[in-house]
């Protein structure tokens, strides 16, 4: 079945740790996004990339840092900078961008204590 | 910059009644909407999507959205709900390039029996 895939469901860390969370598409979508959520918040856009070894930042990209190596995979890793990174992190991808709908991963709940 | 406004924070609906779920955007061209429906700790999931022409959209699980583009919104509405549909759901507009999505914060549905 083709579709996105975020691992793990759920993360916990340290405070001052890195972390990495992973996200993979088997849609053979050009551009994928990371989104964080809290609650109340609705979804703010991370970074997003729209072909390999190319990426942009989006609102809130201030501590977190993105790879683009594959067209397939997106991993988002929240550095220690991010002062508040306990959240709900969605994964999405789409043929391209531009006026193309998003597909969603099922997300990571990354709690840092 | 494109905005999007969802009035009402949580909705409370009996089963088998009307629904409509308001959405107002800010966007100086054309926009391109969505709605999606999160269930708890999941995912995204499209509902419909408007990009141009009739500006009345039909989407799945029964649901329909209006453009309207003198108000500037984007109504969700579902003639009969089920307990099912209890869940989040959000509009969200794209700017037309190749940034990612801009969310409003959500409306929670609650179905009473």
């Amino acid at each position: 079945d083709g579709g996105i895939t975020q691992s793990p469901k759920y993360l916990f860390r340290k405070e001052g740790q890195n972390v990495t969370l992973s996200c993979e598409q088997n849609l053979n979508h050009d551009a994928m996004y990371w989104y964080r959520q809290d609650p109340g918040q609705g979804l703010r856009l991370i970074y997003y990339s729209q072909i390999v070894n190319d990426f942009q930042k989006g609102d809130i990209a201030e501590g977190y840092s993105v790879s683009r190596e594959k067209k397939e995979s997106f991993p988002l890793t929240v550095t220690s900078a991010q002062k508040n990174p306990t959240a709900f992190y969605l994964c999405a991808s789409s043929v391209a961008g531009g006026s193309y709908e998003q597909y969603f991963g099922p997300g990571t709940r990354l709690t840092v204590t | 910059a494109q905005s999007v406004t969802q009035p009402d924070i949580h909705i409370t609906v009996s089963e088998g009644a009307s629904l409509e779920l308001r959405c107002n955007y800010s966007y100086g061209a054309t926009p391109y909407l969505f709605w999606y429906v999160q269930s708890p700790g999941q995912g995204l999931q499209l509902l419909l999507k408007y990009f141009s022409g009739d500006t009345l959209v039909q989407g799945i699980k029964g649901f329909e959205a209006e453009f309207k583009r003198s108000q500037s919104s984007f109504n969700l509405r579902k003639p009969s709900v089920h307990w099912s549909d209890a869940a989040e759901y959000f509009c969200a507009v794209l700017g037309g390039g190749a940034d990612g999505l801009t969310f409003g914060k959500g409306t929670h549905l609650i179905i009473q029996p």
